[in-house]
This record gives C-alpha cells, sequence and structure tokens, in this order.
C-alpha cells in the first residue's frame, strides 16, 4: 500500500511569512495527525482529526496555525505569521481506527520547515 | 495525564554488543505502548507495541520489549547490535479508551561503532 504522503519535503521562509503544509494519508485511514518535532525532542500532537473532524487540537497555537480536512481525506497545515520558534519538522500520520492503541500509526517523511 | 521519560539522549555501542534502551511511564490507566525508530530524514516507523497481552514483545529487526508494571517500565533491547540500528529510538504511550493520542519521550539516539 501506498504510504503518506507529505509536501513540501523542506521549506525556508522568513518570520511573519506564511507556509502550508500538505498531507495525502493511506487510503482508508479515518484518522490522520498532525505532529511537531522541534531538534532533539519527540514529536507533539497538534491536531488530530477523525474522518473531517477535528478531535483533539488542545496543543495547537490557534493564534497562528490552522488545520483543515476537506472531504476527510488530504489535509493541510498552515502557519501565519511564522516565527523563529516554529523550526521543526511537521509530520503527518494516519490510522484506521480512532485510538493509537487499537491500531498503528503511520506516518509520513516529513516537512522540514527553517524560519529566518 | 500521561507521559513517558527517556533515560540517556544518547547510547554508544559497539557492533556486536547488547543494546539496551530505558523508557519508563507514567499513566493512570493500563497503557498501550510502543517503540517507533526514526532514520535520518525519514518518518518514524513502528518496532513494537504492547497492548495488555503478553509481555514479552518481540518486534522488527531482532528487538523486543518487555513491560513491567512493577517498574512502570518499558525497555527496548536487542542482544547484537548491528551498524544498521543507529538512529533514534522513541518510546510512546496511549491508553486503550476513547480518542486517546499518542505521546512521544524526548528519544534516545543510539550510536553505534565497528
Amino acid at each position: 500500500e501506498a504510504g503518506v504522503a507529505q509536501s513540501p519535503r523542506y521549506k525556508i521562509i522568513e518570520k511573519r511569512q506564511s507556509v502550508a503544509f500538505w498531507c495525502n494519508p493511506i487510503s482508508g485511514h479515518a484518522t490522520l495527525y498532525w505532529y511537531q518535532q522541534i531538534l532533539g525532542q519527540g514529536p507533539k500532537l497538534l491536531i488530530q482529526f477523525q474522518n473531517n473532524g477535528v478531535v483533539d487540537d488542545s496543543q495547537l497555537p490557534k493564534d497562528r496555525f490552522s488545520a483543515e480536512r476537506l472531504k476527510g481525506v488530504d489535509s493541510t497545515l498552515k502557519i501565519q505569521p511564522a516565527k523563529l520558534e516554529d523550526s521543526a519538522v511537521y509530520l503527518c500520520a494516519s490510522s484506521l481506527a480512532r485510538s493509537p492503541g487499537a491500531n498503528v500509526l503511520t506516518f509520513g517523511a516529513g516537512s522540514r520547515l527553517t524560519v529566518l | 495525564a500521561q507521559s513517558v521519560t527517556q533515560l540517556g539522549s544518547h547510547v554508544s555501542v559497539s557492533e556486536g554488543a547488547l543494546v539496551l534502551l530505558r523508557c519508563n511511564y507514567s499513566s493512570s490507566v493500563p497503557p498501550y505502548l510502543f517503540w517507533y525508530v526514526q532514520y535520518p530524514n525519514q518518518g518514524l516507523q513502528l518496532l513494537l507495541k504492547y497492548t495488555s497481552a503478553a509481555t514479552l514483545v518481540k518486534g522488527i529487526n531482532g528487538f523486543e520489549a518487555e513491560f513491567k508494571k512493577s517498574e512502570t517500565s518499558f525497555h527496548l533491547t536487542k542482544p547484537s547490535a548491528h551498524m544498521s540500528d543507529a538512529a533514534e529510538y522513541f518510546c510512546a504511550v496511549s491508553q486503550n479508551s476513547g480518542y486517546s493520542t499518542l505521546t512521544f519521550g524526548k528519544g534516545t539516539m543510539l550510536l553505534v561503532s565497528p
């Protein structure tokens, strides 16, 4: 089966600019996750979708970050305006079931953002 | 709240030596526990998971982990390290209920020398 696709793989922007990342999950996976991985740290959940509804966005900085999952398939994560501390790898993952315990998360290769 | 603590940000072993990566968890309910591996410039790949069946879990590439409730631990081991095992390893925990999210530790970088 095809994996989780993400683009772009790399992005360099100036602070206060905007950026968008795209994710295409594995076909049939109802649950989609966006994680932020800062250098030297473990991934941190930003937002979790079940189909096209949000089930957890408690750690999403909503003043600058937004995400959507139209039609319950592809998803876009946007940052506007970007700050230096947003430099990180943004990982998208998907799973069949809503609970990670019931099934495995499959991760994409990530989108590396550098904010100058 | 759930969390994991990985002891040691870096672990160095010689090729052929035992690999031991430590993980301790905190969870108010019985947890699911995972080990993921991340190679440079790649996403995370599942090594193994514990879901309340057998306490000794075998994964891919010769890795295994043992769930010890009394010690709240889920350490990852491999009897003999290979150069290709050099990567970053993440322990993660979730709860087996509702929309449980996966919480990761900070990771341990495994370095393997010839």
